[in-house]
């Protein structure tokens, strides 16, 4: 099946604590992006890769860090998470032509 | 700063009636335009795209396109109860084409 993955579904954790979040896709899509969804401002997009170690900024990258080393794989790495980072993300791929696929999400609580 | 905007919600149709969802984009380079539904804690699913300016029609979904005006719009017809989400708009924009999304309106279809 066809499909965008992300784990964990659900994380809460501390102000400080590094995290890495992972999204893996099996659809041979080279480009991949970061999204997180707050009330009221809808998704905005965070890092992007165009295809393996091909990454880029996007809205709002203060505070991540992503990487790309295998077509498969773009995990997003948060390493001194904080309180205003606690939102809905979502892992996303398509190939160059435009149809994105999401991922199920990942809830993120930062205390 | 490429801005899309959508009608602000809620919207309330009765069951059976059309729901018209419209989006303003900023970006007059975008060349393509999608339209997303998302239900409440999940991830955006693909409705329809469109690429050129006109209507195009799948189903009980129409979108519509004018590029000269900087719009775009999705006509539901025969509204159903499950067709209550909230539905985002997303042109295309720069070179990698990415997505940028609107705020989305949420749209409740009463029974």
């Amino acid at each position: 099946e066809a499909q965008v993955t992300q784990n964990p579904r659900y994380l809460i954790t501390v102000t400080g604590k590094k995290l890495t979040v992972t999204c893996s896709q099996n659809m041979n899509h080279e480009y991949m992006s970061w999204y997180r969804q707050d009330p009221g401002l809808g998704l905005r997009q965070i890092y992007y890769s165009m295809n393996v170690e091909v990454t880029d900024k996007g809205d709002v990258p203060e505070g991540y860090k992503v990487s790309r080393k295998e077509k498969r794989n773009f995990p997003l790495i948060l390493e001194s998470p904080s309180p205003n980072q606690t939102s809905l993300y979502f892992c996303a791929s398509r190939r160059t032509t435009d149809t994105q696929y999401f991922g199920p999400g990942t809830r993120l609580t930062v205390l | 700063q490429k801005e899309v905007e959508q009608n602000s919600g809620p919207l309330s149709v009765p069951e059976g009636a059309i729901a018209s969802l419209n989006c303003t984009y900023s970006d007059r380079g975008s060349q393509s335009f999608f339209w997303y539904r998302q239900y409440s804690g999940k991830s955006p699913e693909l409705i329809m795209f469109i690429y050129s300016n006109g209507d195009k029609e799948d189903g009980r979904f129409t979108a519509q396109l004018n590029k000269a005006s900087q719009y775009v719009s999705l006509l539901i017809r025969d509204s159903q109860p499950s067709d209550s989400a909230t539905y985002l708009c997303a042109p295309t924009s720069g070179s990698a084409r990415q997505l940028t999304f609107g705020s989305g309106t949420q749209l409740t279809v009463l029974p």
